[in-house]
């Protein structure tokens, strides 16, 4: 089993500032098939990359991927208020079962 | 409006069973594979099982084989998913997921219900 381990656990910033978080597998993700998803309290997760560093339909183009192998990144370019919320990034495709990772929780400053 | 309605969940006892409905709509439900998401109260996202769009393959993990069974009807554009032998740890806002494939399952998920929530207590 892949895990995926998340850092930081909790991101404190301002809106406008950028904003990076790190998803590490144990080991290599083959293909890059790795998912980067968002959740708002009370909501159910939205996909926002897959593919490593592919947009899903109508995510804006502040939110960027990166990354092979082992280490992964999710960079939002200038935070907006509606970006605080939790990160999950998610293996899949090259090794099952499928896992995400236990999150970061990016909170206002 | 492209959506997923889960229902069924509620409170149990251990040992107990439950099923779980999810209605599609919006979408051909036939043509996609479809998958449960588990989440523990505070915690983060744990995945469960998955069938293929004809339901003739299924996948279960670990913490769930032998206990849980998935199974679709097409024609009723429905997801299930039987529970049965429930234990604690089995608690969690249970969410119906669309994958993102077509002929084959991509195993990463564009489409999220709202989820129903499932108490293991005595």
């Amino acid at each position: 089993e892949i895990v995926l381990t998340q850092s930081p656990g909790t991101l404190s910033l301002s809106p406008g500032e950028r904003a990076t978080l790190s998803c590490r597998a144990s080991q290599s993700v083959s293909s890059s098939y790795l998912a980067w998803y968002q959740q708002k309290p009370g909501q159910a997760p939205r996909l926002l990359i897959y593919g490593a560093s592919s947009r899903a339909t109508g995510i804006p183009d502040r939110f960027s991927g990166s990354g092979s192998g082992t280490d992964f990144t999710l960079t939002i370019s200038r935070l907006e208020p509606e970006d605080f919320a939790v990160y999950y990034c998610q293996q899949y495709g090259s090794s099952l079962p499928i896992t995400f990772g236990q999150g970061t929780r990016l909170e206002i400053k | 409006e492209v959506q997923l309605v889960e229902s069924g969940g509620g409170l149990v006892q251990p040992g107990g069973s439950l099923r779980l409905s999810c209605s599609a709509s919006g979408f051909t439900f036939s043509s996609y594979a479809m998958h449960w998401v588990r989440q523990a109260p505070g915690k983060g996202l744990e995945y469960v099982s998955a069938i293929s769009s004809n339901g003739g393959s299924t996948y279960y993990a670990d913490s769930v084989k032998g206990r849980f069974t998935i199974s679709r009807d097409n024609s009723k554009n429905t997801l299930y998913l039987q529970m049965s032998s429930l234990r604690a740890e089995d608690t969690a806002v249970y969410y119906c997921v669309k994958d993102t494939g077509t002929v084959t399952a991509n195993w990463y998920f564009d489409l999220w219900g709202r989820g129903t929530l499932v108490t293991v207590s005595s």
